[in-house]
């Protein structure tokens, strides 16, 4: 069964210092990737997805994942965080071809400060 | 293009009342889910669906069931409310292959029982 782990559950900056929040999945086929964000009293939202190609992948408000296939890995990362980042981000995955449901890590509460 | 719609938004239950919520999604989506989110644990599963009349066990599915009668509608039930049952309930659905695997999410339902 695939799974996926992030590892910092709790991460504090200040602003304008650069994020990286990891994420390794368990999974020994094609996989498509996501990160997903939920800002403090709202639902989950996507941030962005890897499906092939590049495995740099850009998505909105400046974030970014890189797909390390041989690592098992989709780490998101920002250069300059802002207060407004403040949200818990939550990694998933499935398998291409559809035949699994998504699997969502624990997530990751980011606290930026002023 | 509502995406995917749950009601009721909040609820207040004594405990060993029943409550049924309900989950809508117009995207034609294969997957449903039902998660609850409370503070410090992430996102659990608590049932899925992989299509219509399908239904299946995620890892905390004690104290609920579901049904999926009609393709686009997800259904959570609480037999008997207890307290530990007091979290915010999200619901989301995700399609089949490709880049129809992409999670859609519910605005949630915060459920407290006293």
């Amino acid at each position: 069964a695939q799974s996926v782990s992030q590892h910092n559950h709790h991460v504090i900056l200040s602003e304008a210092a650069s994020l990286e929040l990891g994420c390794n999945y368990s999974y020994g086929g094609t996989v498509n990737l996501f990160w997903y964000v939920q800002y403090p009293g709202q639902h989950l939202q996507l941030l962005l997805k890897y499906f092939s190609g590049d495995p740099l992948v850009k998505g909105i408000k400046g974030f970014e994942a890189e797909f390390i296939k041989s690592k098992f890995s989709f780490n998101l990362r920002k250069p300059s965080v802002q207060w407004s980042d403040t949200a818990e981000y939550f990694c998933a995955v499935t398998n291409s071809g559809g035949y699994q449901k998504v699997t969502f890590g624990t997530g990751t509460k980011l606290q930026v400060i002023p | 293009n509502a995406g995917v719609t749950q009601t009721p938004k909040f609820r207040v239950l004594k405990t060993g009342q029943s409550m049924t919520l309900l989950c809508a999604q117009d995207m034609n989506h294969e997957y449903m889910y039902w998660y609850r989110q409370d503070p410090g644990m992430g996102l659990r599963l608590i049932h899925y669906s992989v299509g219509e009349g399908t239904t299946a066990k995620g890892e905390v599915p004690d104290g609920y069931n579901v049904s999926r009668l009609k393709k686009q509608n997800f259904l959570l039930g609480l037999e008997s409310a207890a307290p530990s049952q007091t979290s915010v309930y999200f619901c989301a659905s995700s399609g089949k292959g490709g880049q129809n695997t992409e999670a859609f999410f519910g605005q949630g339902t915060r459920l407290t029982v006293v």
